[in-house]
C-alpha cells in the first residue's frame, strides 16, 4: 500500500513564493504527479516527476527525491487564482492507478 | 481537442437504488480510470479500464462495477446505494503507453447525492 502525506492548509500572500510538501511511503514507485483542483472543478494536471531533481514549468516547479520519499511543488509569483487544492499523487509499480494524498488547500491573500 | 466529458453532472438518488454514470475520454485515449472523491477520504481509485478490460481495481465493494465499450467510453454502476456513496465521481483518461509519464486527465465529475 501507500501512505501519502501533505499539509492540510497553507496561506500565502499574493506575489510571494510557496512550497507545498508531499511525503510518501510506497512498495514501489512509478512516478509522482501534482494536480490543481479549484473548488467544484476537476483536477487539472500540473507536473510529474519520475527521476530525482527539479522540473520547472513557468511559475510552477516540482522536485523529487526518491530516496527520501519526498516531493514539493513550488509556486512563484502567487496570484489570487492560485487559491485551490493541490493534490500529490503517486503511481506504484504494481498498477496504473494514482494514489492521492488528501490535498493541500492553499489560500492566497492580497 | 475536447476534454473528458461526464454525464450526468448531478444526480440525486435514494438508498437502495442503483445508478449508472458515463464517461467519454479524450479522443485517442484508450484508458479510463474512475475515482471517488469525498471530503473525508479525498480521491480514491475505483478501477481502470483499458481495451474493454478491467486492468486495476481499488479497494471498493462489489457494488461498484464498470465497463468499457469499443469506442473507449466507459460507464460505472453502483448498486444498492448507501448514504456513504454520496461523493464526486471523477473519471480520467490517458493514452496508457505504459510509460511512467503517462498522464491522466480528469473530467468535471458527477456529483452523486444519496438521500
Amino acid at each position: 500500500g501507500q501512505n501519502i502525506d501533505q499539509p492540510t492548509e497553507m496561506t500565502a500572500t499574493e506575489g510571494a513564493i510557496v512550497q507545498i510538501n508531499c511525503t510518501y511511503q510506497t512498495s514501489g514507485f512509478n512516478g509522482l504527479f501534482w494536480y490543481q483542483q479549484h473548488a467544484g472543478e476537476a483536477p487539472t494536471f500540473l507536473s510529474y516527476n519520475v527521476l530525482d531533481g527539479l522540473e520547472e514549468k513557468g511559475r510552477f516547479s516540482s522536485f523529487l527525491s526518491r530516496s527520501k520519499g519526498y516531493s514539493y511543488l513550488l509556486l512563484k509569483e502567487l496570484q489570487m487564482k492560485d487559491s485551490a487544492s493541490y493534490l500529490c499523487a503517486v503511481r506504484d509499480r504494481s498498477g496504473y492507478a494514482l494514489n492521492f494524498g488528501k490535498g493541500t488547500s492553499l489560500l492566497v491573500t492580497p | 481537442k475536447a476534454g473528458v466529458t461526464q454525464t450526468p453532472r448531478y444526480l440525486i438518488k435514494t438508498r437502495g437504488q442503483q445508478v449508472t454514470l458515463s464517461c467519454s475520454p479524450i479522443s485517442g485515449h484508450r484508458s479510463v480510470s474512475w475515482y471517488q472523491q469525498t471530503p473525508g477520504q479525498g480521491l480514491q481509485f475505483l478501477f481502470e479500464y483499458f481495451s474493454e478490460t478491467q486492468r486495476n481495481k481499488g479497494n471498493f465493494p462489489g457494488r461498484f462495477s464498470g465497463r468499457q465499450f469499443s469506442n473507449s467510453r466507459s460507464e460505472m454502476n453502483v448498486s444498492t446505494l448507501e448514504l456513504g456513496d454520496s461523493a464526486l465521481y471523477l473519471c480520467a483518461s490517458s493514452f496508457r503507453t505504459g510509460g511512467a509519464t503517462d498522464t491522466q486527465y480528469f473530467g468535471p465529475g458527477t456529483r452523486l447525492t444519496v438521500l
